[in-house]
């Protein structure tokens, strides 16, 4: 049973525009949010992470918005580049096990 | 600065044969992560360490798999006997002590 969803296999944004990609998590315990983006052939890589005592975090063109009732996470990629092209992953623990638990990734497509 | 170290890169195996991972985390951090990357469960969490400890195993999938880190600067994942269901990026991440994981290029194992 997944505990954290990723519903969107695959999306497209024109470039410039703006990229949105969401993640649902089912237990209301975990307390941290990370996001990942993955390149083909490359390990994943750290982008950005909130925790739960905060609902906005930024850096640079991207924004990650936390809404615990809703128990959902959303990256933001504004504007988009051809290089944001990656298969993007929203990760979530509970401080103290620190068992990072990982979605089913997004794969966004910038189109030049 | 070294990052997490993993080998072989890519491994193609026939069924019924040993396969063994290998992973150096980064120097000084203390948790060590072993994740399968697949199509349809995206990255699933196998098994964690903590001072070479393990702590979480519940994600290996069967009794063929196992793990085990006997110093804090080695880790391996075993499967034997490989099924051709066992083919899929086996990835690697160490942990210091941020929030941080640092994932390796990954494993791509074939069993045909």
């Amino acid at each position: 049973d997944q505990q954290v969803k990723q519903n969107s296999p695959s999306l497209s944004v024109q470039e410039g525009r703006i990229s949105i990609l969401n993640c649902d998590y089912t237990n209301s315990m975990f307390d941290y949010f990370l996001w990942y983006k993955k390149y083909p052939a490359e390990g994943p890589t750290f982008l950005i992470s909130i925790s739960s005592i905060k609902d906005k975090n930024e850096d640079g063109r991207f924004t990650v918005f936390l809404n615990k009732s809703a128990k959902h996470l959303s990256l933001h990629i504004v504007p988009s580049q051809p290089g944001d092209s990656a298969v993007y992953f929203c990760a979530v623990y509970t401080s103290g096990t620190y068992k990072y638990i990982f979605g089913t990734g997004t794969r966004l497509k910038v189109l030049a | 600065d070294a990052g997490v170290i993993q080998s072989p890169r890519h491994e193609v195996t026939e069924m019924g044969q040993e396969v063994t991972l290998r992973c150096k985390p980064i120097s000084g951090h203390d948790y060590l992560f072993w994740y399968r990357q697949t199509m349809m469960r995206g990255l699933e969490l196998l098994i964690y360490f903590n001072n070479n400890v393990p702590i979480d195993d519940s994600g290996m999938p069967e009794d063929r798999f196992s793990a085990k880190m006997p110093n804090a600067s080695f880790s391996t994942l075993k499967i034997q006997p490989s099924e051709p269901r066992d083919s899929a990026v086996y990835f690697c991440a160490s942990r210091p002590s941020g929030n941080t994981i640092y994932f390796g290029e990954g494993s791509w194992l074939t069993v045909v």
